[in-house]
């Protein structure tokens, strides 16, 4: 009930490509779903949330699309470059429960090539 | 400028021995976290701290004990390490009514030996 799920574990999208990273929730009580970003050796960046009464938000190249009927949620990076290889993270959070805690999907391992 | 700081960075310590990690954060935030990642980068709370007082406490052994002395503070000591405590941990925070938005250090790489 707790767990958010995500695919791939990893993914390799040439220069300008798309790249689509899916998670999957079953707690309907999750009330903000957000992305982050880690570089290798850093901390985790929140890079874009949503909440579950939205279908799409995009923030630049990055767009988070949700289907609440499905409880599935995806990043698209379009345009994809080098700079964007990483690891992104899905979570899923309850701010309105006052001991809210963020669930983490298991990360996806992005690399772009030049 | 740090939002979130960590000290020590890297911790390399034998097994049995007693160490600490501290974190501070510089943004007002009343929420504080430990996380630990394990090699597959796996991200899991240990505890979560609002206003000096324990909110989370994720099923970790008893050798690991987190004290705030105020809210800027959060520091992590683990006693008796194990070879399986060799990890990452991470301290973040946040405002309390906006969990999705945490803030994180730079990690403290920990290997036991």
């Amino acid at each position: 009930q707790q767990q958010v799920k995500q695919s791939p574990q990893s993914l390799i999208v040439q220069k300008g490509g798309i790249s689509i990273i899916n998670c999957a929730y079953e707690n309907t009580a999750f009330d903000y779903f957000p992305w982050y970003q880690q570089f290798p050796g850093k901390g985790p960046a929140l890079l874009i949330a949503i909440r579950p009464d939205v279908s799409e938000k995009k923030e630049g190249r990055f767009t988070i699309s949700f289907n609440k009927s499905a409880k599935q949620f995806s990043l698209h990076i379009m345009d994809s470059q080098p700079g964007d290889s990483a690891t992104y993270f899905c979570a899923a959070s309850m701010d309105s429960s006052n001991t809210g805690k963020l669930i983490f999907g298991q990360g996806t391992t992005l690399q772009v090539k030049p | 400028d740090t939002a979130v700081s960590q000290t020590p960075k890297y911790l390399v310590t034998q097994m049995g021995n007693d160490k600490s990690i501290k974190c501070e954060q510089n943004l007002g935030h009343d929420t504080m976290y430990w996380y630990k990642q394990d090699s597959k980068k796996f991200l899991k709370i240990m505890f979560s701290y609002n206003n000096k007082e324990l909110i989370i406490n994720e099923t970790v052994p008893n050798r690991f004990s987190p004290k705030s002395p105020d809210k800027a503070h959060l520091n992590l000591h683990i006693n008796s390490l194990e070879l399986g405590d060799s990890a990452v941990y991470f301290c973040a925070s946040s405002r309390a009514i906006r969990v999705y938005e945490q803030y994180f250090g730079p990690g403290t790489r920990l290997t036991v030996t």
